[in-house]
């Protein structure tokens, strides 16, 4: 089946610290990798995706590879800031359309 | 991409009551899901929801707990029957169409007293 394992947190830093959430999944297929914030309050957002083997994704600083050989979409950001503080999702989709799947969530707080 | 209203946006509901959480969503889509967010975890798929026929269920969850209701590809309801403690919660509504990522409402949250 299905399944995202995240790494757990939270996750506390100094502002400008170097970021790295590990993601590891499963899945049958080739599937979507996704990841999601979730600000104090608000709902999920798209953060980043990749749809295929050795594709990054990237977005406000934040990058994630698409590995298929250690099944993984590490998030990492090279200078955190306080804005940062929430809650990232790994999410996969096995098909377009379909549902998705979520890990755990990690909490980020940066501090100044 | 799509904008999605989700209302209410939050509820405190006695115990024994139901409370029905509606999803309208700017455009036409595919599939529309509902999901729960426990207190501290990660979001539960609920149940997708389809147009026109019964909404397809995950294991745990049962329809006479979770009515779903899809009249038409741009509005779903979501009732919690019989509210319980237990029900508080996150309830977000999540939609996509095919070969897009998916897109979520605000969120529902449900305190059960």
């Amino acid at each position: 089946g299905n399944s995202v394992t995240q790494m757990e947190g939270p996750v506390t830093l100094s502002e400008e610290a170097f970021l790295t959430i590990n993601c590891t999944y499963t899945a049958t297929g080739y599937p979507s990798l996704f990841w999601y914030v979730q600000y104090p309050g608000e709902g999920l957002q798209l953060l980043l995706k990749a749809t295929k083997a050795d594709d990054k994704g990237s977005n406000k600083g934040f990058e994630a590879t698409y590995r298929k050989e250690t099944t993984s979409f590490h998030l990492e950001k090279g200078s955190v800031q306080v804005s940062d503080s929430a809650v990232y999702f790994c999410a996969l989709s096995d098909r377009p359309g379909n549902q998705f799947y979520f890990g755990t969530g990690t909490s980020l707080t940066v501090i100044p | 991409s799509a904008v999605i209203s989700q209302k209410p946006s939050r509820d405190i509901c006695q115990r024994g009551t139901s409370l029905t959480i509606q999803c309208q969503v700017d455009s036409q889509v595919t599939m529309m899901f509902w999901y729960r967010q426990q207190p501290g975890q990660s979001l539960t798929l609920i149940a997708t929801a389809n147009q026109g026929s019964e909404a397809t269920y995950e294991s745990g969850f049962v329809i006479d707990k979770f009515p779903i209701s899809r009249p038409n590809l741009t509005f779903s309801t979501l009732t919690v029957s019989n509210m319980s403690p237990e029900d508080s919660s996150i309830y977000l509504c999540s939609v996509a169409s095919v070969g897009t990522e998916a897109f979520f409402g605000q969120g529902t949250r449900l305190t059960v007293v």
